[in-house]
């Protein structure tokens, strides 16, 4: 068990809609990372935060967004949902900026119908 | 840009021996880490072994080593005494210090009888 939790696990939706991924990082992690693993893209980085603020972002589209609230947990706004949005989404969090491994949740699986 | 090469799409190795997963990257960076993440079936990512760029001598982890040729920047994973639990997909995966992971495309392992 990571300690890092992720909810849903599966989420059916279909194209068009707008759906909310969340992320409970581990006990004392203050950075939160995004990643999406699909069939053609493999596995890439979207967005990360550190604290409460946004810190780095990689290849989120403008459809996407986040934010980590005071509590420390994430969520990932995902709009305008496309049949290409389908994929594995993970979250992993570290305890701090610099060095420490990051951590994965189990992932929530998104199938746009 | 960081990229990770993994070369090897898919490996087999049979049980009790010794197999070897390459990666290469490239950055130019002197700060940075570098990892194995194994993802089995159930899509989990677990982290494997790590290696810190600014220490020379070559992680292990029980039955998981690595080769760290820095000046080649080359970072291979060893896996003795290869178990039927071992068989999953492999992802070599760099980090600047402070930032997300940089994925490879994966290195799918088998482990037969």
């Amino acid at each position: 068990d990571s300690g890092v939790t992720q909810t849903p696990k599966h989420l059916i939706t279909a194209t068009g809609q707008r759906v909310t991924l969340r992320c409970s990082p581990r006990s004392g992690d203050l950075s939160v990372y995004w990643y999406q693993q699909s069939l053609d893209q493999g596995l890439q980085f979207l967005i990360q935060y550190y604290n409460g603020e946004e810190r780095a972002k990689g290849n989120i589209l403008e459809r996407f967004s986040a934010q980590q609230f005071p509590d420390l947990h994430s969520e990932l706004n995902l709009s305008s949902l496309e049949l290409g949005d389908s994929a594995l989404y993970f979250c992993a969090s570290s305890d701090r900026v610099s060095n420490q491994p990051q951590h994965f949740g189990d992932g929530t699986r998104l199938s746009i119908l | 840009a960081q990229t990770v090469t993994q070369s090897q799409p898919e490996m087999s190795v049979q049980e009790a021996e010794t197999v070897t997963l390459s990666c290469t990257y490239d950055t130019s960076e002197s700060d940075y880490y570098l990892f194995w993440y194994k993802q089995p079936p159930s899509r989990q990512m677990i982290l494997v072994i790590r290696q810190e760029a600014y220490k020379q001598q070559n992680a292990t982890e029980n039955r998981f080593s690595v080769n760290f040729q820095k000046a080649a920047k080359s970072f291979s994973l060893k896996i003795s005494d290869s178990q039927l639990g071992d068989a999953a997909m492999y992802f070599c995966a760099y980090r600047r210090a402070g930032y997300a992971l940089n994925f490879g495309k994966g290195t799918s392992l088998l482990v037969t009888p």
